[in-house]
């Protein structure tokens, strides 16, 4: 079957530091991921899309300067936030397709937990 | 922006009552959009629960069933008999093509035996 895999599980880093975060597809081929944001107390924010041999698509309040994202191949991409601060605390979930459509199912991992000192 | 809003939990039911959950979308970039009930259960990942791509259609997995309705844009979540095990949070969502979907704030159930 298809799984996801994110790693770390658990990561904790200074204030202004960055922390790099991984997203490995296993069974299938991801030919799009997605990664959201939980912060503490709300739901998962969309934070891009990124399609092989496309753009990468941000969301309004995300850039690519903040959160800069690698996807090299069809079973991995990774997540970078970088200069974290309190405010990007929370759980990071990266979810993989196959296919391009918007009603292909998305396979989730169960996500990075970031804490910010 | 499109956005869902759903009820807002906590849910407490007991075992073997009816549930509902509310969802209710707005999309203002495309007219019928995908979607979603996502679920979180305990200590495990976010998983589909059940999708319906075309209005007026009726999704259905696990007991649970929620239909379509383009008139009064929403999607809730019924189960005519809820079980223990059906504790969880669930996630309503909607997408469109070529983009990722995004989720309503959850609503957690809870259900006691």
């Amino acid at each position: 079957g298809a799984l996801v895999y994110q790693y770390p599980r658990r990561t904790i880093c200074k204030s202004g530091t960055s922390m790099r975060m991984e997203c490995q597809a296993v069974g299938f081929q991801a030919t799009s991921v997605a990664w959201y944001r939980q912060s503490p107390q709300k739901t998962f924010e969309l934070i891009a899309l990124s399609t092989v041999n496309s753009a990468i698509k941000y969301e309004q309040n995300f850039t690519q300067e903040k959160f800069p994202i690698s996807h090299p191949n069809l079973s991995f991409s990774s997540m970078t936030v970088l200069n974290a601060y309190l405010e990007d605390r929370g759980l990071y979930l990266c979810g993989a397709r196959v296919g391009l459509g918007g009603a292909e199912t998305l396979y989730f991992g169960s996500g990075t937990r970031l804490t910010v000192l | 922006g499109d956005s869902v809003t759903q009820t807002e939990g906590p849910v407490t039911v007991s075992e073997s009552e009816s549930l509902i959950i509310n969802c209710t979308y707005s999309a203002t970039s495309i007219a019928y959009p995908n979607l979603f009930w996502y679920v979180r259960y305990p200590g495990e990942g976010l998983q589909l629960l059940l999708k319906v791509i075309t209005a007026g259609q009726k999704g259905s997995s696990r007991g649970f069933e929620a239909t379509y309705n383009k008139e009064t844009t929403s999607f809730h979540l019924q189960k005519a008999s809820v079980q223990e095990s059906d504790s969880a949070v669930y996630y309503c969502a909607l997408g469109e093509d070529n983009n990722a979907p995004r989720f309503g704030a959850g609503t957690k159930l809870s259900v006691k035996p």
